[in-house]
């Protein structure tokens, strides 16, 4: 049984280099979303795909930040001019399109931490 | 934004007691989820909840859909040093959006 996988899990990088987070989903999974967590609170909502196609985005996610699901399977998120307060944990989350409602299981999350 | 208002924010409690914490919101939600996080890690789905009135147990957890649709609970009998963690509601808003509001999550401690 393979869930949610992310790498890496971690990740140290300087103020101003670009990193890129992968996200592999659940296989039978057509959505997928991305979520940013600091210390002390619960995850916040980053953007959301359904197969490829982006269709959400908070305005949490700045013009540095860009995701993708090229082939709706495995997605990236990529953040340029990386600054300290991009600092927090990754979450990547898929659900399966259909059913009631959302039900997003989690990955183990990457957690960047930026000198 | 929409926000979740979770209580309590924490708890230390001993082993075999029993939990409760609660989400209310002045939004009304199609969903509501409960998570676990250990340190570290990503959150765990514990129960997810679709009517309004719902009732659901995962062995020892609990947790109901509130009638008016804007708050949920979550209750853990006798509980367990491995209980130990934290809690997070999230909850899916009326009107479309995918997106998961998050509570700020209850910090359990279970002393053995």
């Amino acid at each position: 049984d393979t869930g949610v996988s992310q790498d890496p899990r971690h990740k140290i990088t300087k103020r101003g280099q670009n990193v890129t987070f992968r996200c592999d989903p659940i296989s039978e999974h057509n959505r997928l979303y991305w979520y940013r967590q600091t210390l002390g609170q619960g995850p916040e909502f980053l953007t959301y795909f359904q197969n490829e196609a982006q269709l959400e985005k908070s305005r949490l996610l700045s013009d540095r930040f860009s995701a993708e699901r090229p082939k709706g399977s495995f997605s990236t998120l990529e953040i340029q001019r990386t600054e300290q307060g991009d600092s927090a944990m990754y979450l990547c989350a898929s659900s399966l399109l259909g059913g009631t409602g959302v039900k997003a299981f989690f990955g183990q999350g990457t957690r960047l931490t930026v000198v | 934004g929409q926000q979740l208002n979770q209580s309590p924010q924490s708890m230390f409690i001993q082993e075999g007691e029993d939990v409760s914490m609660n989400c209310t919101s002045s939004s009304i939600f199609n969903t509501w989820l409960w998570y676990k996080q250990d340190p570290g890690e990503g959150p765990v789905l514990l129960i997810a909840l679709y009517k309004a009135g719902e009732l659901t147990s995962n062995g020892r957890l609990t947790a109901q859909f509130g009638i008016t649709r804007k708050d949920s609970f979550l209750n853990i009998s006798a509980s367990i040093p491995s209980d130990v963690g934290i809690y997070f509601c999230a909850g899916q808003l009326q009107g479309g959006s995918e997106k998961l509001v998050f509570g700020k999550g209850m910090k359990l401690t279970v002393n053995p």
